[in-house]
């Protein structure tokens, strides 16, 4: 596609329910990052996956958080049993490679804990 | 070690002045230094980049100053616009074996016309 592509744009759930949120990266990109940045905040970083290699999850906040990525390609973030301070935007990047390229960023997911 | 500072956290620039947003590291791993735009309601965008064998990088308005020994970096807008309200990320990577981006805080910056 032209750019990395999220879904859903918003999700409103309920606590303690489970939410999966998809990340399309940009077609032949290698590296994919998750972070997450509650309202007015910075960019909280979350888990980094790069080709084959063993994913670093050291920014999971919490064994709620998993994330995988298929083929190298898509990737899915699930947040069990969530939580109000769950509620944030979850954005996704993706890089040509890990040498240091730029970063192309997705619109976001916004998810709303009620 | 991995943090990366940016001060300050928010900004106020009349229309037509300089707007300057400060960052410092501490890895002396680190050789790739973005700075990143974001709009409200959308994802950061690259802004301008440098890495550490140029002490500063320029493109239009925007310029990059590196002070390698002082590790710091900052970004500097010229003549700014209303339109370059938003809020501005530095980052930082390099070194590590995942070479991942680690961010500032963002500074929101504010241009009143």
């Amino acid at each position: 596609g032209a750019g990395v592509s999220q879904s859903p744009s918003n999700k409103v759930t309920e606590k303690g329910k489970d939410v999966e949120l998809r990340c399309d990266p940009i077609s032949g990109h290698t590296a994919l990052y998750w972070y997450r940045q509650s309202l007015g905040q910075g960019l909280e970083f979350l888990i980094y996956f790069q080709g084959n290699s063993a994913p670093d999850k050291s920014g999971l906040p919490s064994d709620r958080f998993s994330a995988e990525r298929t083929g190298g390609s898509v990737s899915t973030l699930t947040i069990q049993r969530t939580q109000q301070e769950d509620s944030a935007v979850y954005l996704c990047a993706s890089t040509a490679g890990h040498q240091n390229t730029e970063a192309f960023f997705g619109q976001g997911t916004r998810l709303t804990v009620v | 070690q991995q943090q990366v500072k940016q001060s300050p956290q928010s900004l106020i620039v009349q229309k037509g002045g300089i707007s300057i947003i400060n960052c410092a590291y501490e890895n002396t791993a680190f050789d790739y230094f973005p700075w990143y735009q974001q709009f409200p309601g959308k994802g950061p965008a690259l802004l301008i980049a440098i890495r550490p064998d140029v002490s500063e990088k320029k493109e239009g308005r925007f310029t990059i100053s590196f002070n390698k020994s002082a590790k710091q970096f900052s970004l500097h807008i010229m003549d700014s616009q209303p339109g370059d309200s938003a809020t501005y990320f530095c980052a930082a990577s390099g070194g590590g074996a995942t070479n991942k981006l680690i961010f500032g805080t963002g500074t929101l910056l504010a241009v009143q016309p």
